[in-house]
């Protein structure tokens, strides 16, 4: 079973509307980040969370360490916000807040 | 401020032969990691040096590795090179602030092996 699981794999929305990405994983974290990864390889940093909810601008991330889960919210969908959005764990089995555990991502597609 | 800068951004070598791939973190960071995306096993995490020292490494054969310099700047090489071998290497770097590290990551060099 992998430790991380993201859903869905792939998400096709139409402009303006509210997309949720979700992940799941089943061991312990110090630190889970959210990850968007643009065609030709770039990859920016969207929010760490180790607790509780982030916003910035239209995307908004939650996490529920009880539960285990992860969301990353985009209101307002744009076509630019088309990416691949990656769940990474920062696992504390492996004592580095840097070594870096993905999901599997999510290949987001908006639509004008 | 100059963010993480990879070089080369591409690269082709043929079967057997070595490559070594360079990443210049943020100015002041100290902490580089490497990661390997391929379609088939997606993001791995090849290694972390802190300092000029490597802290960890993933699950990667000894054909794999990297080193950092007293400037922080980081290079990985692989040798005797194999067709799984292509795939984008990517490499970030992190600043350790108020007890949370996130990471900045550069453009990536793609390497294809023929």
């Amino acid at each position: 079973k992998n430790e991380v699981e993201q859903s869905p794999q792939n998400l096709t929305a139409q402009e303006g509307e509210f997309i949720t990405i979700n992940c799941s994983y089943s061991v312990g974290i110090s630190a889970l980040h959210w990850l968007q990864q643009h065609p030709g390889g770039g990859i920016v940093s969207l929010f760490m969370l180790s607790s509780g909810k982030k916003k910035h601008g239209r995307l908004i991330a939650t996490i529920n360490i009880q539960e285990k889960h992860s969301s990353l919210h985009i209101t307002a969908s744009h076509p630019r916000d088309s990416a691949v959005y990656i769940c990474a764990l920062a696992l504390i089995s492996s004592g580095s807040a840097r070594q870096l555990t993905f999901g599997s991502g999510t290949q987001l597609t908006v639509l004008p | 401020k100059a963010g993480v800068t990879q070089t080369p951004r591409y690269l082709i070598k043929t079967r057997g032969q070595q490559v070594t791939l360079s990443c210049s973190p943020i100015s002041g960071h100290r902490s580089v990691s490497w990661y390997q995306q391929t379609p088939g096993q997606g993001l791995q995490f090849l290694f972390e040096y802190f300092s000029e020292t490597q802290r960890n490494k993933g699950n990667f054969p000894g054909r794999f590795s990297g080193r950092q310099f007293s400037n922080s700047r980081s290079e990985m090489n692989v040798s005797t090179l194999e067709l799984g071998d292509s795939a984008l290497y990517l490499c970030a770097s992190s600043l350790r602030v108020r007890g949370s590290d996130i990471q900045y990551f550069g453009a990536g060099t793609r390497l294809s092996v023929l």
